[in-house]
């Protein structure tokens, strides 16, 4: 069964450009997750899906970034304008709905910011 | 809300021994409580579970993981560890109450197997 798939693996940009990073959750899943990881901060979640419809954004750190998810096999996270503070690996998971429902990890873009 | 702490921040043990990787939680009631592991360029992988019945559960790769309600501990263990176990890992909570699939994770442990 394929997992969860994030494009790209890598970026590298210069800050002031737009970024985009996508995921396709595993066929099924209900809810999908955002999440970010650094080395100062750990693993954060910015945003969280259910049935395609956001529940909580409390974790975006600002306006500059944005997430859709227009359909069940879709989803975005976009940075507008990028600052070198964004550099860090964006990962996106998925589950089904019900708590006691594991995450599905994809393998995460790698995000640098010159 | 919950939280979950990992006092160890980095573990260093021979290969072939024993491991007991710490995990306690702060909740009113029993959450969801889950391990992963995360290797280097990778990914977090779900190692195992809990939410209800036999407070030791198994998970992959030989690991399990015991719910211990008086001490609000989850801690993994495995009884021989392999220099492949060298990771990540991190201890995870949800919220049965209503919090949906959210998720509150640990800091992580760091794994490192000594040959």
């Amino acid at each position: 069964d394929a997992g969860v798939i994030q494009s790209p693996r890598h970026e590298v940009t210069e800050m002031g450009q737009e970024v985009t990073l996508r995921c396709k959750p595993i066929s099924g899943h209900n809810s999908l997750f955002w999440y970010r990881q650094t080395m100062m901060r750990g693993l954060e979640l910015l945003i969280y899906f259910n049935n395609n419809v956001p529940i909580d954004d409390s974790g975006m750190p600002e306006d500059r970034f944005s997430a859709k998810m227009p359909n069940a096999s879709f989803s975005t996270l976009k940075i507008q304008p990028s600052e070198p503070r964004d550099s860090a690996v964006y990962f996106c998971a998925s589950s089904r709905t019900g708590g006691h429902q594991p995450q599905h990890f994809g393998d995460g873009t790698r995000l640098s910011i010159l | 809300a919950q939280s979950v702490t990992q006092p160890d921040i980095h573990i260093t043990v021979s290969e072939g021994a024993s491991l007991e990787l710490r995990c306690n939680y702060s909740y009113g009631a029993t959450p969801y409580l889950f391990w992963y592991v995360q290797s280097p360029g990778q990914g977090l992988q779900l190692l195992l579970k809990y939410f209800s019945g036999d407070t030791l559960v198994q998970g992959i790769k030989g690991f399990e993981a015991e719910f211990k309600r008086s001490q609000s501990s989850f801690n993994l263990r495995k009884p021989s560890v392999h220099w492949s176990d060298a990771a990540e890992y991190f201890c995870a909570v949800g919220d049965p109450r209503g919090g949906g699939n959210k998720l509150t994770f640990g800091t992580g442990t760091q794994l490192k197997v000594e040959l």
